[in-house]
């Protein structure tokens, strides 16, 4: 069972450019979070979809960010008009419906985006 | 929104001794409470987790207690090795009911396991 898969693993753009992460969650799972990490520091909450649905995006910044999770295919954060404060590691999450009410959240690999 | 403070920020120790790292948390109604590893460059990885109607929990060298009215939590690693030498986040989620929740993670504790 392969876990979650994200790509790139590395990406570089310069400013103002649009900068695409995706993000396949575990087999199985419907339930899919974003988690920035800024340099030697702690990962912060994004946003949080289900299939077609986002459901909480609190953590999300209102200007440049977005995110969707289509009924086919990966989820995909999408950031326009990079700026240099938007490099960092953006990590994904995934949780299924099944296995009791607290569900592990298990990462992918991580984005690495470098704005230049 | 919920809190969530970790201490100490860096933890050195020798080989065999033991580790503990505590996190508190701010919203009472917080019920799951996980901790990962992530080495450098890795994702993270959940190492153990406890729920808000469990005190203890332990799972060979690595243990986790809960303290509800003082909302705070540790972890305890025993019998360090320098494979355990990694960044470890404490994390908080409240469902608010439901089964599912964006985590709120800690600011990460450095650990060092001197051979």
């Amino acid at each position: 069972n392969a876990g979650v898969m994200q790509n790139p693993r590395h990406l570089v753009r310069r400013r103002g450019q649009e900068a695409r992460l995706r993000c396949s969650p575990m087999k199985g799972h419907s339930h899919v979070y974003w988690y920035r990490q800024l340099p030697e520091e702690g990962l912060k909450f994004m946003v949080y979809l289900q299939k077609e649905n986002i459901i909480d995006e609190s953590g999300m910044p209102k200007e440049r960010f977005s995110a969707e999770f289509p009924k086919e295919g990966p989820s995909i954060l999408r950031i326009q008009q990079v700026v240099r404060g938007d490099s960092a590691a953006y990590f994904c999450a995934s949780t299924g419906t099944s296995g009791g009410t607290y569900n592990e959240q298990f990462f992918g690999p991580g984005t690495r985006l470098t704005v230049l | 929104g919920e809190n969530v403070e970790q201490h100490p920020s860096t933890l050195s120790v020798q080989e065999g001794d033991s580790a503990v790292i505590k996190c508190t948390y701010s919203d009472s109604a917080s019920n799951y409470f996980p901790w990962y590893k992530q080495e450098l460059g890795k994702r993270p990885q959940l190492i153990i987790d406890i729920r808000s109607n469990v005190g203890e929990k332990k799972d060979q060298r690595i243990a986790v207690t809960l303290n509800k009215t003082a909302k705070h939590f540790s972890l305890h690693i025993t019998e360090t090795q320098p494979e355990d030498s990694a960044v470890y986040f404490c994390a908080v989620k409240n469902a608010g009911g439901t089964s599912y929740g964006k985590l709120t993670f800690g600011q990460g504790t450095i650990l060092t396991v001197h051979p």
